[in-house]
């Protein structure tokens, strides 16, 4: 069974600061997805990242996908208020299955 | 363009009735569809996998008779809570994937479900 783990679950930090979100799945997937969640609001599509070694950066985010260790980050650099939100991460189940599984998520709280 | 809706975006229903929730694709055609229920501040979880023309599939531990799936056209698939009770309130999400688009699943507004 695929299993998603994001860690930190929470996150507050300062404006300014960096930091980054963990995300680790159990089997092998042929993409993995970040997705960003404002309260009450449905899910605004990040990144897709598809192969080992791959790096997208939108902004102030940067994600990676490192498929040997079935990790991937998503790295923020100098926070701003706006950042603040529900982070997700999303594998599929490999062998063209696109039937997705989350993460736990991380809520970001960024502190003026 | 991928741009996918839900209807209605809220509801609030007694305890034993059904409720009918729409997904469309509004710019793509989607032969397949998929059904996410959230709980608050809890992540999303695959219900079910809508498929035109054919029955959907359920995840394991999803009642089939009580979440009715139908996927009547290449732009619609409609999600109906029979008999719903006050466990059923959640926000439920639909995607549609996207051929077009490397299979990418492109996510609805969402539909808040209040059971009183």
């Amino acid at each position: 069974e695929l299993k998603v783990e994001q860690n930190p679950l929470f996150l507050s930090m300062q404006e300014g600061k960096n930091y980054t979100i963990y995300c680790n799945y159990s089997t092998t997937s042929d993409r993995l997805y970040w997705y960003r969640q404002d309260p009450g609001k449905s899910l605004e599509s990040l990144f897709v990242l598809l192969s080992n070694g791959a790096v997208k950066q939108e902004g102030r985010l940067m994600a990676s996908l490192d498929t040997k260790a079935r990790l991937s980050t998503l790295h923020i650099t100098a926070a701003v208020h706006d950042l603040s939100a529900t982070y997700f991460c999303a594998v599929d189940r490999g062998f063209g299955n696109e039937k997705l599984t989350f993460g736990t998520g991380t809520r970001l709280t960024i502190i003026p | 363009g991928a741009v996918v809706s839900q209807h209605p975006s809220w509801v609030i229903c007694k305890s034993g009735t059904s409720v009918k929730i729409e997904c469309r694709s509004l710019d793509f055609q989607a032969t397949t569809m998929f059904w996410y229920r959230q709980f608050p501040k809890q992540s999303l979880m695959l219900m079910a996998t809508s498929n035109e023309g054919s029955k959907a599939t359920y995840e394991q531990g999803v009642e089939k008779d009580k979440f009715l799936i139908n996927h009547a056209s290449l732009t619609l698939s409609t999600l109906t809570v029979t008999s719903a009770h006050p466990e059923d309130s959640s926000f439920y999400i639909c995607s549609a994937l996207a051929t077009y688009a490397y299979n990418e699943q492109f996510f609805g507004p969402g539909t808040r479900l209040t059971v009183l």
